[in-house]
């Protein structure tokens, strides 16, 4: 399986902070890497899709980018209700498409 | 809108084999720009991508589990179920079942979530 390495593994972050989330892929996976928001309890949500598209509904403040091995989610302007664990999946290598272990975003 | 509600045992016995089945409204599990995932996630840790189906029922699972695991279809119900058998304590997670999209391949629309335990 090709192995998804997110960092930092959790952050402490205050209320308009920005944010830099980090997920590196033990091989190229192209642009096929989507990242997800879960909060406790919940489903995962999908935030960004193929690297740098954002989901019709999810606020601007969602950025993202890479490709190849390197990929970053950013979130402009922290708000309450972001705090959650975040986790990028590469979808090109069929037939597991694996996920990073997850970031959890929490309140300095 | 499409919704997937996962439903089945909450306590399985080892070795015995663990039985989940997906219902899908809102959308159906023959359209052919949609795989049907199933995604589990241990108490307290990481999601882990377990396999897919496409309409046409070819499945395709992840190489950890492939030996134990089976994904399947039934069109006139509107759901997708998975087996997994041989079921352990390392099987013990939260089981969520998903659409992804086909041609960009991520998953846009999940179910709630259904905890498996396994234990005597």
């Amino acid at each position: 399986d090709v192995q998804m390495t997110q960092s930092p593994s959790s952050l402490s972050a205050s209320v308009g902070d920005r944010v830099t989330i980090t997920c590196r892929a033990s091989q190229s996976v192209s642009n096929y890497v989507n990242w997800y928001q879960q909060k406790l309890g919940k489903a995962p949500k999908l935030l960004i899709y193929t690297a740098s598209n954002l989901r019709s509904g999810v606020p601007s403040r969602f950025s993202a980018s890479g490709s190849g091995t390197h990929f970053t989610l950013t979130i402009s302007g922290l708000q309450p209700e972001d705090f959650a664990t975040y986790f990028c999946q590469q979808s090109y290598h069929t037939p597991s498409y694996t996920f990073g272990q997850g970031t959890k975003v929490e309140i300095k | 809108q499409v919704h997937l509600q996962e439903s089945g045992p909450g306590l399985v016995k080892p070795s015995q084999t663990l039985s989940l089945t997906c219902t899908v409204s809102g959308d159906s599990i023959s359209n052919i720009d949609y795989y049907w995932s199933w995604i589990r996630q241990p108490p307290g840790k990481g999601l882990e991508w377990v396999g897919y189906i496409y309409y046409t029922g070819d499945a395709y699972y992840s190489p950890s589990l492939e030996s134990r695991v089976s994904i399947s279809l039934d069109t006139s119900r509107n759901q997708f179920s998975l087996e997994l058998t041989s079921a352990t304590a390392a099987d013990t997670a939260v089981y969520f079942c998903a659409r992804v999209v086909t041609w960009r391949r991520e998953a846009d629309s999940w179910g709630q979530g259904t905890l498996v335990t396994v234990s005597s």
